[in-house]
């Protein structure tokens, strides 16, 4: 059964800076894998979806890489804004991280 | 399309009490998932339908639990008796397929209280 696993589980940041969350699976026979933010008290928002045959997909300041081999996919966030805060979770075959709680200081 | 939508979006319910959660998907999406969020346990996947045909229910965590999907546009997740440990965020989410490039779309949920 899939064990999706994120670190850092949280993590605190001053405005402006380039930041990585790491989502790491174990099973690598993957469709592929999704990026959701979710806002406190909300749902999730769809972020990315990388395809199990792609590396990476970029939205905007977002970009999203996936390597199956070592089963690990990573969010890559640029420059940094006080409206990224917010947990960022990663699924892979319907099973969730528990998230990445992220605080972007002014 | 208005997206996956979920009711009620708050329930207080005493303990004891049948609660009953409703989720409509998005039109055409095959599969439909039922989550149940909590601080301590994260987004636990509770069973998951593809075609309204459960596949998945091995998340369920007790017989108290049970999910019904009657037609492509509607399902429900019932909760009888209800329990204080109950008490999280349940969310219903679809999708087109498993494969390749589909995405899970997510309703807002619903906030369950037992007391």
């Amino acid at each position: 059964k899939q064990e999706v696993t994120q670190i850092p589980a949280a993590l605190s940041v001053p405005e402006g800076e380039n930041l990585v969350l790491n989502c790491s699976f174990t099973d690598s026979a993957i469709y592929n894998l999704q990026w959701f933010r979710q806002d406190p008290g909300k749902g999730l928002t769809s972020l990315l979806l990388i395809q199990s045959s792609q590396r990476e997909q970029t939205s905007g300041r977002l970009n999203a890489s996936l390597d199956k081999s070592s089963g690990r996919s990573t969010l890559y966030i640029a420059a940094s804004q006080p409206g990224d805060s917010a947990t960022y979770l990663c699924t892979s075959k319907i099973i969730f991280g528990s998230g990445t709680r992220l605080s972007i200081r002014p | 399309d208005a997206g996956v939508i979920q009711s009620p979006r708050h329930e207080v319910t005493e303990m004891g009490q049948e609660v009953t959660l409703r989720c409509k998907p998005i039109s055409g999406h095959d599969y439909l998932f039922w989550y149940r969020q909590t601080m301590m346990r994260g987004l636990e996947l509770l069973i998951y339908f593809n075609n309204n045909v459960p596949i998945d229910d091995s998340g369920m965590p007790e017989d108290r639990f049970s999910a019904k999907m009657p037609n492509a546009s509607f399902s429900t997740l019932k909760i009888q008796p209800s329990e204080p440990r109950d008490s999280a965020v349940y969310f219903c989410a679809s999708s087109l397929a498993l494969g390749l490039n589909t995405e899970a779309f997510f309703g807002q949920g619903t906030r369950l209280t037992v007391v």
